[in-house]
């Protein structure tokens, strides 16, 4: 049974960079039938999509947050991470990790069918 | 990238069946069968409920269908139960961003 776990600090100064690892068992990160996403949700609102990496190293950015995120796969380590920038008080939010279905035909990602179990990432001085 | 458009609640009796919508584009919901929908409960993940518009992971009730019209697609719920009280959300492929969500629907079980 495909598992993913996030990692990281859960309290991160306001300008500094938040950092976060998800940590993928019971399958390949590097299968190619796959992109791996990160999805916020602030504390009472809805789900925002972050991004998503392909294990090749593609990724794919909210166009509203790509300028603070990178994020990056090591397939060594069955592992992928966020990186966000420069953040402030509207960063706090549960963090999710996802694996979402590559469509092998025209490479969307149509779907995000596991997911991790989140982590509140509180941004506070 | 704007978010779907959902009804932020929706609500029905025991046994009764309910429809979620879900309004997007051209871009997103109109162009592509890549509409999904998930279901959240309280403190807890999404779990997927629906993918490509119509179809159930393995799992999932037969009493969640999905379908699509134009740019508004549909969650429905029949014989509805307490256990189906949730959020939810849509989401779809996009060509100008990948993923797009949309802002959630509280369903409540009266």
């Amino acid at each position: 049974q495909l598992q993913l776990q996030e990692s990281g600090p859960g309290l991160v100064k306001p300008s500094e960079t938040l950092s976060l690892t998800c940590t993928v068992s019971g399958g390949s990160i590097s299968s190619s039938s796959y992109y791996w996403g990160w999805i916020r949700q602030p504390p009472g609102k809805g789900l925002e999509w972050i991004g998503s990496i392909y294990y090749s190293g593609s990724t794919y950015y909210n166009p509203s947050l790509k300028s603070r995120v990178t994020i990056s796969v090591d397939t060594s380590k069955n592992q992928f991470s966020l990186k966000l920038s420069s953040v402030t008080a509207a960063d706090t939010a549960v963090y999710y990790c996802a694996r979402q279905e590559r469509n092998y035909y025209d490479s969307s990602g149509p779907y995000f069918d596991y997911w991790g179990q989140g982590t509140l990432v509180t941004v506070s001085s | 990238q704007s978010a779907l458009t959902q009804p932020a609640s929706v609500s029905g009796s025991p046994g009764q069946s309910i429809t979620i919508s879900c309004t997007g584009t051209s871009s997103d919901v109109g162009g592509y069968n890549y509409v999904s929908w998930y279901q959240q409960h309280p403190g807890k993940a999404p779990k997927l409920m629906i993918y490509e518009v119509s179809n159930r992971p393995s799992g999932v009730s037969n009493r969640f269908s999905g379908s699509k019209s134009g740019n508004t697609a549909s969650l429905t719920i029949s014989g509805l139960q307490a256990e189906d009280e949730a959020d939810y959300y849509c989401s779809s492929y996009t060509s100008s961003s990948f993923v797009v969500f949309g802002g959630g629907t509280k369903l409540t079980v009266l």
